[in-house]
């Protein structure tokens, strides 16, 4: 398996455009996560998706963030209109929770600058 | 929410030394505690974990130890070389997937 998979790698755009971050996660998980890490706040949980359905989205900063898991294999984070304040690494990780083990696998990131 | 603490911020060490990473978390039903290695311009990778059903689990020159009562668990790297050299995340679940990092310790060892 190629691991988890997120698109684009690096992402450069002007303030007030919209920004989509891609990402597949690992075959046969069932869990996945969209991260935010940045040198002040650290690593930040967005949201996370059980079987497709998102559990918890208290993390996302506020109604500019958006996240969709249309499949299994599928899912965007989508920012509109993006603001400087937006630039981070946005990470994806996936898992398949068994029992009181959840061992997140983390894709390569995406670098997001927004001017 | 959980919340989860991580000391120091940073740390370094002489090579051959050994390392510690302290956390502690908020929430008593949290069951889970991975840690994770994130190297310069990495993902972050899973090193270790524990379950609440366990006090110490050890692999090779890494070591973590669990205190429910208190609420807190540690990281142990000994003999530490130049390529541990990285941030290390704790991190805290109660398996139900909504895990929350601590703040990350950037470690380094010097040659």
């Amino acid at each position: 398996d190629a691991g988890v998979i997120q698109s684009p790698r690096h992402e450069v755009t002007e303030m007030g455009q919209e920004v989509t971050l891609r990402c597949k996660p690992i075959s046969g998980h069932n869990s996945l996560f969209w991260y935010r890490q940045t040198m002040m706040r650290g690593l930040e949980l967005l949201i996370y998706f059980n079987n497709n359905v998102p559990i918890d989205d208290s993390g996302m900063p506020e109604d500019r963030f958006s996240a969709k898991m249309p499949n299994a294999s599928f899912s965007t984070l989508k920012i509109q209109p993006s603001e400087p304040r937006d630039s981070a690494v946005y990470f994806c990780a996936s898992s398949l929770q068994s029992g009181t083990v959840n061992i997140q696998y983390f894709g390569a990131g995406t670098r997001l600058s927004v001017l | 929410g959980e919340n989860v603490e991580q000391h120091p911020s940073t740390l370094s060490v002489q090579e051959g030394d050994s390392a510690v990473i302290k956390c502690t978390y908020s929430d008593s039903a949290s069951n889970y505690f991975p840690w994770y290695k994130q190297e310069l311009g990495k993902r972050p990778q899973l090193i270790i974990d524990i379950r609440s059903n366990v006090g110490e689990k050890k692999d090779q020159r890494i070591a973590v130890t669990l205190n429910k009562t208190a609420k807190h668990f540690s990281l142990h790297i000994t003999e530490t070389q130049p390529e541990d050299s990285a941030v290390y995340f704790c991190a805290a679940s109660e398996g139900n997937n909504d895990m929350r990092f601590g703040a990350g310790t950037r470690l380094t060892v010097k040659p």
